[in-house]
């Protein structure tokens, strides 16, 4: 069975600081991979989603990347995170090239202070 | 581009009432519909899906009828529980765009009283 992790779980970091979010999937091959980013109580923002190693789309303008550096792994990662970086945020998986549901990671809340 | 919009919450039941979370789409192709389930500093999960007009998804009591008709995948459920409390997100997805996106209303917070 397919199984989706991410870590850390929670996170408390600076402003101006570096992020580096990880995201791995077992038990599938070259799934697409999605970050997505939710507000306190506000609805999913799809930040970067990916259909193959080193291939990324990029959803918002924003001072966050991402990566795909194995079929399985997806990072997050900032140089330098403000305020407004601070959220929950989801990694998703689905299979590759058809409609079918999406799988969510447990979440890694993110504090800026 | 294609859109999800779902009824502004929270909803607020008691336990036993019915339960309705309207939700209607836009979309250029035929797409696949979603209800997720979000508990509490948790991540999403698929709670039940519908891939073509006339498809009926149910899970754990709760069911929702793709109406292209309509637009919409409204979900419903008899009699809900305390445990139900949560916020609820209708997704869809659409190949027929050319893109492997996602499409997530704002979500619906349910909360069941005893």
């Amino acid at each position: 069975s397919q199984t989706i992790h991410q870590w850390p779980a929670t996170l408390v970091q600076p402003v101006g600081s570096p992020l580096s979010l990880e995201c791995t999937v077992e038990g599938t091959s070259n799934p697409n991979l999605y970050w997505y980013r939710q507000a306190a109580g506000r609805g999913l923002q799809l930040l970067f989603y990916s259909v193959g190693i080193g291939q990324i789309s990029s959803e918002v303008p924003q001072n966050l990347s991402a990566s795909r550096p194995q079929d399985r792994q997806f990072i997050l990662s900032s140089k330098k995170l403000l305020l407004s970086d601070s959220g929950f945020y989801l990694c998703a998986w689905s299979p590759e090239g058809a409609s079918y549901e999406q799988y969510f990671g447990p979440g890694t809340r993110l504090t800026v202070t | 581009g294609d859109s999800v919009t779902q009824m502004e919450g929270p909803v607020t039941l008691s336990e036993e009432a019915f339960l309705t979370i309207n939700c209607t789409y836009t979309a250029t192709g035929y797409p696949s519909l979603f209800w997720y389930v979000q508990y509490p500093g948790e991540g999403l999960q698929l709670l039940l899906k519908a891939t073509k007009a006339d498809d009926k998804g149910s899970n754990k009591g709760f069911e929702a009828t793709y109406r292209k008709e309509t637009t919409s995948f409204h979900l419903e459920k008899g009699s809900v529980q305390v445990s139900d409390s949560a916020v609820y997100f209708c997704a869809l997805s659409d190949l027929g765009s050319g893109t492997y996106k996602y499409i997530f209303g704002t979500g619906t917070r349910l909360k069941v009283l005893a």
